[in-house]
């Protein structure tokens, strides 16, 4: 299994400017999330999906969308890209169902994201 | 509201020394607790977890954690520090009342000196 997998690694964009974060992960799990990790601030919660087709939003979304068609993929969408959301974005995810509470996460490798 | 708190920003301690990595939190219901450790520039990766039983947890590297739930903390420990352990950590909550949501510190880094 690869787990989850992230693209890019690396990104630079000019304020204004659109782009879509891949994640995709192998395991079937229900349940993934996005994650922006700034310093001093931990891991906050951007945006998550309990299954395919299910969507919600997390502490932070502004300025992002996110869609889930397949069980696999759960890309994260910039809209208009914004100096604040220079960050490093990481995807995760875990099996769900009714005992999902108490399920590991396993997170992508990261995109380390720059906006001029 | 759920919430997790990492009183130090910085934990320095020699090589072969015990280290200690302190967090507190607070949930509604039951807590689920968890500590992941991140390397340079990679993810996070799960060290252990706390859902019940035992409040000693034992998880990978040799690390173990402390569930106290009258202090509602959950402090990482281990034995014996290496200088391979230095590096960032999270301690993170979610409730047993099948929220979604899981609640990260801020993080935590230890730097072991040899």
């Amino acid at each position: 299994n690869a787990g989850v997998t992230q693209t890019p690694k690396f990104q630079v964009l000019k304020t204004g400017q659109s782009m879509t974060l891949q994640c995709a992960q192998d395991m079937n799990h229900e349940y993934m999330s996005w994650y922006r990790q700034d310093p001093g601030m931990g891991l906050r919660l951007i945006h998550y999906s309990v299954g395919a087709g299910i969507t919600d939003q997390g502490e932070v979304p502004n300025g992002y969308n996110v869609s889930r068609s397949t069980t696999e993929d759960f890309p994260l969408r910039l809209l208009s890209a914004a100096p604040s959301q220079t960050s490093v974005y990481f995807c995760a995810s875990r099996p769900g169902g009714t005992s999902g509470s108490a399920d590991t996460q396993y997170f992508g490798p990261g995109t380390r994201l720059t906006v001029l | 509201a759920q919430s997790v708190a990492q009183p130090e920003d910085q934990v320095n301690v020699a090589e072969g020394n015990p280290l200690t990595v302190k967090c507190t939190y607070s949930v509604s219901g039951n807590p689920y607790l968890f500590w992941y450790v991140q390397y340079p520039n990679r993810g996070l990766q799960f060290l252990l977890k706390y859902i019940t039983g035992d409040n000693l947890v034992k998880g990978s590297y040799g690390f173990e954690a402390e569930f106290n739930k009258s202090q509602t903390s959950f402090h990482l420990k281990k034995p014996s520090a290496l200088v391979s352990d230095s590096a960032l950590y999270f301690c993170a909550v979610r409730d047993d009342t099948g929220g979604f949501k899981t609640i990260f510190g801020a993080g935590t880094r230890l730097f072991v000196k040899a």
